[in-house]
């Protein structure tokens, strides 16, 4: 098992353009989440699904934001018409149900810059 | 909402030295989880620590060790015996007992002089 893997590592948009990020998670891990850093600040929640299923959703994820996992194994993460604001890390983890609590495993993000 | 606070931007130890990260958090629930994460340059992050709210016993693993305050709602990292590659990013986290997802401070900043 590699870890969670997130593809790309890089991406470099113009703004207004739409990107879509890959991660996929350890294989025996039903659990998945989002999350985004900016520079210098901790990671934000964004959503988490288990299984297909996602079941929480942050207000940090506007309209312009949509995951899927349609399949329970990989997720992708869209961002259409993207902002300058948009520029950050995009980390992926997941977890086990039943042992989350004992912490993620995470992937080592995509950056995005929105120029 | 929980909300968890790293008031320490940068911290810096010389080699072999003694560290201690400071974390305070807030919340309402009785049952909770708290971690440290450490984020090298550029790499993943990295679980280093893991503390149950109903444990009054502070978690260890190696040279790390936390000083968990419950009632103060204090949650504190040691790092003894520092070495070069525990420079990084150190993120305090809180996750409540439902475990449906970690909320993060904004970090603190470890230098390890040689």
């Amino acid at each position: 098992d590699t870890g969670v893997s997130q593809n790309p590592r890089h991406k470099i948009t113009k703004r207004g353009q739409n990107v879509t990020f890959r991660c996929d998670p350890i294989s025996e891990h039903n659990r998945l989440y989002w999350y985004r850093q900016t520079l210098g600040q901790g990671p934000e929640f964004l959503t988490y699904f288990q299984n297909e299923a996602q079941l929480e959703k942050s207000r940090l994820l506007s309209d312009r934001f949509s995951a899927e996992r349609p399949k329970g194994s990989f997720s992708t993460l869209e961002i259409q018409r993207t902002e300058q604001g948009d520029s950050a890390m995009y980390l992926c983890a997941s977890s086990q149900y039943g042992t989350s609590n004992y912490g993620y495993t995470f992937g080592s993000g995509t950056r995005l810059t929105v120029v | 909402a929980q909300t968890v606070t790293q008031s320490q931007p940068e911290m810096s130890v010389q080699e072999a030295e003694t560290v201690t990260l400071s974390c305070t958090y807030d919340t309402s629930e009785s049952d909770y989880y708290l971690f440290w994460y450490k984020q090298p340059p550029s790499r993943q992050m990295i679980l280093v620590i893991r503390q149950e709210a109903y444990k009054q016993q502070n978690a260890t693993e190696n040279r790390f060790s936390v000083n968990f305050q419950k009632a103060a709602k204090s949650f504190s990292l040691k790092i003894s015996d520092s070495q070069l590659g525990d420079a990084a990013m150190y993120f305090c986290a809180y996750m409540g007992g439902s475990a449906r997802q970690l909320t993060f401070g904004s970090g603190t900043q470890l230098t390890v002089l040689p």
